[in-house]
């Protein structure tokens, strides 16, 4: 069974940081993208970042470009969003989803429970 | 960046009614994208990937269709279960950008 369990987050006052983890379990993590994909509430669905499966390439969002780190750890099959100078704007759940492995392959079709993060002074 | 338009944001039908939702890219993605319904306070839910595959487990109501850069979701029958908000995301490349999201509700 696919499992993806997120942790990190909580309240932050803007400026501040926040390290978000996803632990991932019944699949090959390894051979699959990951993607952070975050909800603030009452809003719609918006994409984070992703990164490919052994790490070396990343992708954002404009609006995190700079600010947000998307990481990996294949042996510990973990998936990370280091979080710098957080804004109000940033206060959502966030969502790891399990993501791309190949052609004629599902992707997205497994979410974690979500992380709220909260920025707020 | 690859960008998505999706319209209606939101539509109100029927019981057995067929529904058309349709997704526009800002330049052709060839078939990278893929529908999501999320129902009221419920995690997002894979329906269709790569434009028309259904996804194991969906109802065949649903399916998919376009390519490059038109694509529509049609539900052929509306339900009352199909209450959602539904998105589409395009694929293509390394940024994904989700639509908008069209609200679905029963008149």
């Amino acid at each position: 069974e696919v499992q993806l369990v997120e942790s990190g987050g909580g309240l932050v006052q803007p400026g501040g940081s926040l390290k978000l983890s996803c632990a991932a379990s019944g699949f090959t993590f390894s051979k699959h993208s990951m993607s952070w994909v975050r909800q603030a509430p009452g809003k719609g669905l918006e994409w984070v970042a992703d990164i490919i499966r052994d790490g070396s390439q990343a992708y954002y969002v404009d609006s995190v470009k700079g600010r947000f780190t998307i990481s990996r750890d294949n042996a510990k099959n973990s998936l990370y969003l280091q979080m710098n100078s957080l804004r109000v704007e940033d206060s959502a759940l966030y969502y790891c989803v399990k993501d791309w492995t190949e052609v004629s392959r599902p992707l997205f079709d497994y979410w974690g429970q979500g992380a709220l993060v909260i920025v707020s002074s | 960046d690859i960008q998505v338009t999706q319209s209606p944001s939101s539509l109100s039908a029927s019981v057995g009614d067929r529904v058309t939702i349709t997704c526009r890219a800002s330049q052709g993605i060839s078939h990278s994208l893929l529908w999501i319904q999320q129902k009221p306070g419920k995690l997002p839910n894979l329906l269709i990937y790569a434009a028309s595959t259904l996804q194991a487990g969906v109802p065949s109501r649903f399916s998919g269709s376009g390519s490059g850069t038109d694509f529509t979701l049609t539900i052929s029958s509306l339900q009352p279960e199909d209450v959602a908000t539904y998105y589409c995301q395009s694929y293509f490349g390394g940024p994904r950008t989700f639509g908008q999201g069209t609200k679905v509700e029963i008149k």
